[in-house]
């Protein structure tokens, strides 16, 4: 079982809905950070959050440590926000390296 | 503007030559980071340095090496003892306290393949 799991892996939407992307981990964390990247390749960090819920424009963050999930938020979906999106978790067993999830395909139509 | 360029953007190898990719980053970054990418996996990590003249292994370090002789240069080679080197590779950086305290930078990648 991989230490990070995200759900769903593809997601559909049409424009202007509400969209929920879940990351699920199994070990302590000292962070977590969420990326985006786009079909050319290119990777962009979003947040990275260690407690409680970050907004970025029509981007919201949230993690609950206690129960070892955070979830990623888009309002008002738009078909630029297509991407895939990248869960990651620094374990506290080894804060050096990222562990990553295998991503949510996310496609918004207009 | 700051941040990371990784070159080429495509490579073609064939089997049997080594081939160095470069990352270089005007952003001030102690910490330096190559990352490997397949099909329906996450990023694995290869080799990752904190200071110049020191890199440590990671995940999937065989059949790969790399150098930091300066803080803004990290180039990987990929030798031909990596038995599948076909992938995507993303350089990224991170400020003072890394990955625990800061978001990473990533460069735009590059794609290897092998003929």
């Amino acid at each position: 079982k991989n230490e990070v799991e995200q759900s769903p892996q593809n997601l559909t939407a049409q424009e202007g809905e509400f969209i929920t992307i879940n990351c699920s981990y199994s070990v302590g964390i000292s962070a977590l950070h969420w990326l985006q990247q786009h079909p050319g390749g290119g990777i962009v960090s979003l947040f990275m959050l260690s407690s409680g819920k970050k907004k970025h424009g029509r981007l919201i963050a949230t993690i609950n440590i206690q129960e070892k999930h955070s979830s990623l938020h888009i309002t008002a979906s738009h078909p630029r926000d297509s991407a895939v999106y990248i869960c990651a978790v620094l374990p506290s067993y080894n804060t050096d390296k990222l562990i990553f999830g295998t991503g949510t395909r996310l496609q918004v139509f207009p | 503007d700051g941040g990371i360029t990784q070159s080429p953007k495509y490579l073609f190898r064939k089997e049997g030559q080594n081939v160095t990719l470069s990352c270089e980053q005007n952003l001030n970054h102690d910490a330096m980071y190559w990352y490997r990418q397949d099909p329906g996996q996450g990023l694995r990590l290869i080799y990752y340095s904190q200071i110049v003249n020191d890199f440590q292994k990671g995940d999937i370090a065989e059949g790969y090496s790399v150098s930091r002789e300066k803080k803004e240069s990290f180039p990987l080679t990929v030798t031909s003892a990596q038995k599948n080197p076909t992938a995507f590779y993303l350089c990224a950086s991170s400020g003072v306290g890394g990955p625990g305290a800061n978001v990473l930078t990533f460069g735009a990648g590059s794609r290897l393949t092998v003929l």
